[in-house]
């Protein structure tokens, strides 16, 4: 089965650093892009910015350019968002979703992360 | 980069049709035929419906459509069926960030 499986649910305080993850499955890891969506809560949804694996070239939307950190490690089928220092308007649940192409529609979707900030 | 334009809220009865636009401009919607739509119900993840404006993946219903003309693309779903009733969004490539744009839901009410 093609799968994109995130991890937990997270609980920070504002200024602290976070890591979450996505793991794909059942498909060439490498052959798909993998974006990441946010949505606050109540709210739409909202690139963020996506990574080819196969080189971990990304590109961010501008909105969120210099704000999260994108990446991956191909050989555990891993991807990646980053944050250095969280504030509380990053509470959101956040998607991993894959695309074949650059231009590519999100096939496949992970089940979610919620992350929550705050004091 | 600005969301597409979507109608907050649309409403139909069981069996009756509706549609959902989605409008853009000529960076995004109007400039290339990537345009995708998505169902979400509370709590759940995003579910592709539509791809590339108008081709449905395997396994959604036919009664789910796609079209575009200019810069505004449209969702029609026939035969409204309870489950139906969920939140839509569309998404389009566009080449002012060589990324993708969403717009900003629209939640369907079947009544």
């Amino acid at each position: 089965e093609v799968q994109l499986v995130q991890s937990g649910a997270e609980v920070k305080k504002p200024g602290e650093s976070l890591r979450i993850s996505c793991k794909g499955s059942g498909y060439s890891f490498t052959s798909y892009w993998i974006s990441w969506v946010r949505q606050m809560p109540g709210k739409g949804l909202e690139w963020m910015g996506r990574i080819d694996p196969s080189d971990s070239y990304t590109n961010y939307s501008p909105s969120f350019q210099g704000h999260v950190t994108i990446s991956a490690d191909k050989s555990i089928s891993t991807a990646y968002l980053q944050w250095s220092s969280l504030k509380a308007s990053d509470t959101a649940m956040y998607y991993c979703a894959r695309s074949v192409a650059v231009a590519g529609h999100f096939d496949i979707w992970g089940q979610g992360t919620m992350v929550t900030v705050s004091s | 980069q600005s969301a597409l334009t979507q109608p907050a809220s649309v409403s139909g009865s069981p069996g009756q049709s509706i549609t959902i636009s989605c409008t853009g401009t000529s960076s995004d919607v109007g400039g290339y035929n990537y345009v995708s739509w998505y169902q979400q119900h509370p709590g759940k993840a995003p579910k592709l419906m539509i791809y590339d404006v108008s081709n449905r993946p395997s396994g959604v219903s036919n009664r789910f459509s796609g079209s575009k003309s200019g810069n505004t693309a449209s969702l029609t779903i026939s035969g409204l069926q309870a489950e139906d009733e969920a939140d839509y969004y569309c998404s389009s490539y566009t080449s002012s960030s060589t990324g993708v744009v969403f717009g900003g839901g629209t939640k369907l009410t079947v009544l």
